[in-house]
C-alpha cells in the first residue's frame, strides 16, 4: 500500500513567486492535514480536510496560503506570493479517522530566497 | 490551549547507552499521546503511541508510559544504536480535537 506522497521534495523560489505543493494521501483516508515546520521549531498545524471540505483552517497563517482538495483525493497548498518567512518543511498527513494515528509524507522543503 | 514540551537537543550518546527524552504536555481532558521519529531524508513515522493513562507504548526497543499524574510521556530505550540517530517528536491529539500538537523535536545522534 502506498503511503502519503508529497511533491516536490524540495523547492527553491524567489520572494514574490508562487509555489504549489501537492499531497496524495493514502487511498481511502478521508482526513487530510497540512502542517509545517519553520526554522527547526515546532511542527504547526495548518488545516484539516474531511474529504473535500475544510474542517479546520485555523492554522493557516494568512491569505497568501490557499489549500484545495478537489474531489476529496489529492490536495494542493499554494503560496502566493511567497515571503521569506514561508521557508520551512511542509508536511502532509492522512488518517482514516480523526483523533487517531496519522500517516505523514516525507515533506516538501520550501526555501524562499 | 494544548501544548507539548520536550527536552531540547541535540542529544549525543555512544552506542549501547541508555536514552531518555523527556516529554510533558498540557491538555484538557484525556489526549492520546504519540512519539514520531524522522530519520535523515525521510518523513515522520509513528514510533509508538498510548491512548489512555498508564498505557505503555513500545516499538523497536523504545518505550513510553502515559503518566497522567505527571502529564508526561517520556521516551526511553535501554541500548541505542547508530541507526537510532534521528529527530524525535512528542505529540498529542486531544480527545475532542482534530489535529496533532507537536513538541519542538529532539535531535539524537548516536556515535559508534
Amino acid at each position: 500500500e502506498a503511503g502519503v506522497t508529497q511533491f516536490p521534495s524540495h523547492s527553491v523560489i524567489e520572494k514574490g513567486q508562487t509555489v504549489t505543493l501537492r499531497c496524495d494521501p493514502i487511498s481511502g483516508h478521508d482526513n487530510l492535514y497540512w502542517y509545517r515546520r519553520v526554522m527547526g521549531k515546532e511542527i504547526k498545524f495548518l488545516l484539516h480536510f474531511v474529504k473535500e471540505s475544510k474542517q479546520d483552517e485555523s492554522g493557516m497563517p494568512n491569505n497568501r496560503f490557499l489549500a484545495e482538495r478537489t474531489g476529496g483525493t489529492y490536495s494542493t497548498l499554494k503560496v502566493q506570493p511567497a515571503e521569506l518567512e514561508d521557508s520551512g518543511v511542509y508536511f502532509c498527513a492522512s488518517s482514516l479517522k480523526m483523533n487517531t494515528e496519522a500517516f505523514f509524507g516525507q515533506g516538501t522543503r520550501l526555501t524562499v530566497v | 490551549g494544548n501544548s507539548v514540551t520536550q527536552m531540547e537537543g541535540p542529544v549525543t550518546l555512544s552506542e549501547e547507552a541508555f536514552l531518555t527524552i523527556n516529554c510533558t504536555y498540557t491538555a484538557t481532558g484525556y489526549p492520546s499521546l504519540f512519539w514520531y521519529v524522522q530519520y535523515p531524508g525521510e518523513g515522520l513515522q509513528l514510533l509508538l503511541k498510548a491512548t489512555k493513562a498508564d498505557d505503555k507504548g513500545s516499538n523497536k526497543g523504545f518505550e513510553a508510559t502515559y503518566r497522567k499524574e505527571t502529564t508526561s510521556f517520556h521516551l526511553e530505550k535501554g541500548s541505542v544504536q547508530v541507526s537510532d540517530s534521528a529527530v524525535y517528536f512528542c505529540a498529542l491529539v486531544a480527545n475532542y480535537g482534530q489535529n496533532f500538537v507537536f513538541g519542538p523535536g529532539t535531535r539524537l545522534s548516536v556515535l559508534p
